[in-house]
């Protein structure tokens, strides 16, 4: 027990579909991360938040929405994606986003139809 | 070329042997990571480190700063150490994690 929960743990979706990520903490922290990984490939950054406020966007597709309504919950919507977006979907947190280690959720795996 | 390399990309090994895992980076960092991730995905934190070493159980990891090296060993490894093991580097100047490919380790009894 990470600390970090994701749901849904594993999602199937059509190329047309709306669907949402989500991830929550109750470890206090206050930076939250979006990671993506893709088969054979290093973890990339997609999105980091800290106090609710965006401090990075990866230069990653608008087909990818980040909410981050609390310090304590994070959002990945999703709309129109391609069949290369189909990855594990990493969560993670961290006390601060400087010198921190980063406590990660179990991962979201989609698949896109 | 990545910015943070690991050797080997796969290591069997029988149980209770010595394990060396491999990670160099050509960035400048303020730590260097390992993490492991099992079956499944979820990812666990296994060491921060800015200089010299820290140990935790059967694992340890060492950095040479001047090297732009580290390396995680497991001592009297054990088939539940099979999992991917990953480096990655704090950026000292934009301070995100940058990851390594992994080392898929698989430990037979």
């Amino acid at each position: 027990e990470t600390g970090v929960t994701q749901t849904p743990r594993h999602l199937v979706m059509g190329m047309t579909n709306k669907k949402s990520l989500k991830c929550e903490q109750h470890l206090g922290h206050n930076a939250m991360y979006w990671y993506k990984q893709s088969a054979k490939k290093p973890l990339e950054l997609m999105f980091v938040y800290n106090f609710k406020e965006q401090t990075e966007n990866n230069s990653v597709p608008s087909r990818f929405s980040p909410e981050c309504p609390n310090s304590s919950h994070l959002f990945l919507h999703l709309h129109t994606l391609q069949p290369e977006d189909s990855a594990l979907y990493l969560c993670a947190s961290s006390r601060d986003t400087m010198m921190e280690p980063q406590h990660f959720g179990d991962g979201t795996r989609l698949s896109i139809l | 070329k990545n910015e943070v390399e690991q050797s080997p990309q796969n290591l069997t090994a029988q149980e209770g042997e010595f394990i060396t895992i491999n990670c160099s980076y050509s960035v400048g960092i303020s730590a260097l990571h390992w993490l492991q991730q099992h079956p499944g995905g979820g990812i666990v934190s296994l060491f921060m480190l800015s200089s010299g070493k820290k140990k935790h159980g059967r694992l340890i990891a060492t950095i040479n700063i001047q090297e732009k090296h580290s390396s995680l060993h497991i001592t009297a490894s054990h088939p539940r150490d099979s999992a991917v093991y990953i480096c990655a580097a704090s950026s000292y100047n934009t301070d995100k994690l940058i990851f390594g490919t992994g080392t898929r380790l698989q430990v037979f009894p």
